[in-house]
């Protein structure tokens, strides 16, 4: 089944923790992107990645690292999170940018 | 800064009648894409509209895109209680970012 998978789906950690989620696909997509969900402000750009060790900044990269080693996994770290980093997280994937996008499921992120 | 700009934020109708969403944006695109999102779950994409298109349908929905405006509309006729969700414009810049609207909120009521 096509897929995009994210891990963890929910997650409490505390301020300066460093942590990873991570997305993978199963479809051979060259493009992948994450985004974060905040009420009112819909989703907003972290990083992009347009093929293996092509990544770049979206509209909200402060504090936020990512990597493309693989085609398939394009992880998220967050080196020393804040409470501000509090968010919905979301992972997509797809062949281009301007095709449709895959998301998977969501990862929900409490900072305390 | 966000691109996509939906408008209405929120709209309420009943159960048959039809829904009007607008979405604005500010660059040149290759196209526009709208997607739905369900509470909190991930975005499902409903339809894609190309930059050299000026309408397009799919089953209910209605999408018509207007270039020198830079807006676009995606209309749902008939609407069920089961299209109570969140709508999304997308629009590729041409660069590699994708930027999606702040959403309007649908709610249907049976």
């Amino acid at each position: 089944e096509a897929q995009v998978t994210q891990n963890p789906r929910y997650l409490i950690t505390v301020t300066g923790k460093k942590l990873t989620v991570t997305c993978s696909q199963n479809m051979n997509h060259e493009y992948m992107s994450w985004y974060r969900q905040d009420p009112g402000l819909g989703l907003r750009q972290i990083y992009y990645s347009m093929n293996v060790e092509v990544t770049d900044k979206g509209d909200v990269p402060e504090g936020y690292k990512v990597s493309r080693k693989e085609k398939r996994n394009f992880p998220l770290i967050l080196e020393s999170p804040s409470p501000n980093q509090t968010s919905l997280y979301f992972c997509a994937s797809s062949r281009d940018p301007g095709a449709t996008q895959y998301f998977g499921p969501g990862t929900r992120l409490l900072v305390l | 800064s966000q691109q996509g700009e939906e408008d209405p934020q929120a709209l309420s109708i009943q159960e048959g009648e039809n829904a009007t969403m607008n979405c604005s944006y500010k660059t040149s695109i290759n196209n526009l894409q709208w997607y739905r999102q369900n509470s909190g779950r991930g975005l499902v994409h409903l339809i894609l509209i190309r930059s050299n298109e000026r309408e397009k349908h799919s089953g209910r929905l209605r999408v018509t895109l207007d270039t020198s405006k830079k807006s676009s509309s995606l209309l749902i006729t008939a609407s069920r209680a089961a299209d109570t969700a969140s709508y999304f414009c997308a629009t590729d810049n041409q660069g590699g970012k994708l930027i999606f609207g702040q959403g309007t909120e649908l709610s249907v009521k049976p």
